[in-house]
This record gives C-alpha cells, sequence and structure tokens, in this order.
C-alpha cells in the first residue's frame, strides 16, 4: 500500500527566514507529484507539479519554489517568508500514467505560522 | 484561468436528508471533476468522479454532470452525522493543473 509522509507536522517561522517542507511518497514508483496551499478557511490552491525527477512545473508564483530530488522526494521551500505564506501546505500525488484527471492522494499537511 | 465555483458555502441538514452541493466551472474543455471531502486540519479526500455528461452512483452519493451548462452537481442520500465536513470540487485538465472550488461546509445534525 502506498503512504504518503509530510514533515514537519507544524512549524512556527519569523518574517524573513528561511523555510523547507518535505514530502515522501513510499510504496509508488513514478508517481506524479503536486504541492498546494490553503488559506485558513481559503480555496485549496495548487502550487506546483511534477511529473519526474527534476522536472518542477509552477502553476502560481507565491516567492516559493519546488524541487523533487528523488522519484519518492517533493521539497518546498524559500529562503525568505513572508506573513502571506501562512496557512496549510499539502502535498499529493496520482498515477503518472492517468495525470492530474484521476484521483490525487493528499498527504497530511503542514500548518505554517509566519509571525 | 479556469475559475470553479460551488454553492452554497454552507448547509445545515437533519440526520437522514437527502444533500445537494452545486459547482459550476468555466472551462468545457476540462478533462474531469472529482469531489472530495476535507475534514478540519486534514487532507482531502477522494469520494467520486465524473468525465463524460450524465450521471454516475456510488453508494449513497451520486454526481450528475453537465457539460453544457458547466455545471456538476452532488447528491448524498440519507445523511450522516459523520459526513460533516467540507466539500471540495475539482476540475482538472489535460495539463497537469487542477482548480479546487471554494467548497462548501456541511453539517449534519444528529
Amino acid at each position: 500500500a502506498q503512504t504518503i509522509h509530510q514533515w514537519p507536522v507544524a512549524e512556527i517561522k519569523a518574517v524573513g527566514s528561511p523555510l523547507s517542507l518535505g514530502c515522501t511518497i513510499k510504496g509508488k514508483s513514478s508517481p506524479n507529484l503536486y504541492w498546494y496551499w490553503q488559506a485558513t478557511g481559503g480555496t485549496l490552491q495548487q502550487l506546483f507539479y511534477s511529473i519526474t525527477v527534476g522536472q518542477v512545473e509552477s502553476v502560481v508564483q507565491l516567492n516559493l519554489s519546488a524541487s523533487r530530488p528523488k522519484d519518492d522526494q517533493f521539497i518546498l521551500s524559500t529562503e525568505k517568508l513572508l506573513l502571506s505564506h501562512s496557512g496549510f501546505y499539502l502535498c499529493a500525488w496520482s498515477h503518472r500514467d492517468w495525470g492530474s484527471s484521476y484521483e490525487q492522494y493528499f498527504g497530511p499537511g503542514t500548518r505554517l505560522t509566519v509571525l | 484561468q479556469e475559475k470553479v465555483q460551488q454553492s452554497p458555502e454552507s448547509l445545515i441538514v437533519p440526520e437522514g436528508a437527502m444533500v445537494s452541493l452545486n459547482c459550476s466551472f468555466s472551462d468545457s474543455a476540462s478533462q474531469s471533476i472529482w469531489w472530495y471531502q476535507q475534514h478540519p486540519g486534514k487532507g482531502p479526500k477522494a469520494l467520486i468522479s465524473i468525465f463524460s455528461n450524465g450521471n454516475k452512483k456510488e453508494g449513497r452519493l451520486t454526481v450528475y454532470l453537465n457539460r453544457a451548462s458547466l455545471h456538476v452537481s452532488l447528491h448524498i442520500k440519507d445523511s450522516q452525522p459523520s459526513d460533516s465536513a467540507v466539500y471540495l470540487c475539482a476540475v482538472s485538465s489535460n495539463t497537469n493543473k487542477v482548480v479546487f472550488g471554494t467548497g462548501t461546509r456541511l453539517q449534519v445534525l444528529p
């Protein structure tokens, strides 16, 4: 069975500090990977997607970057946090052959508070 | 840019009621529509999807898609308190981009 882990579970950071959030998928080779952001009470917004190692496509610019260093790992980062980065960050995967038109499996999320 | 709107914003119903949730989208070329359920502080979980005009039933869930009117609806029969959650409509294209709707918060009272 496939499992998806995100770390950390929650983070409190200062404005201007760097950030790195991680996501790992076990039990599934060559998945499509996605990063989403959800402001408190807001809409779930797709940030990035990746269909293969080393390749990441940006969907919306929020002064964040993403990388896929391994087949099963997706990293979200920024060198300088803004207050507007606060929210709930979710990683998801889908079967590569089917793409985003098919079911996405979400991780438990990381709650980020920027002060 | 695809836009996805959901209605109503929130809904309170008694246990056993039929629940109807609506979703309107803007791109007629959208490939698939998914409905997700999200509990507070958790990641969304997929419930049911539809690709072609018409309807699809799975258990207590029925989804209807009308591509001409760019509208999809989800109906939950015999609602239970455990159905209380936020319901999200998600529209996908063939470019790996997914647009989620604004969500409907459902509360089912025992």
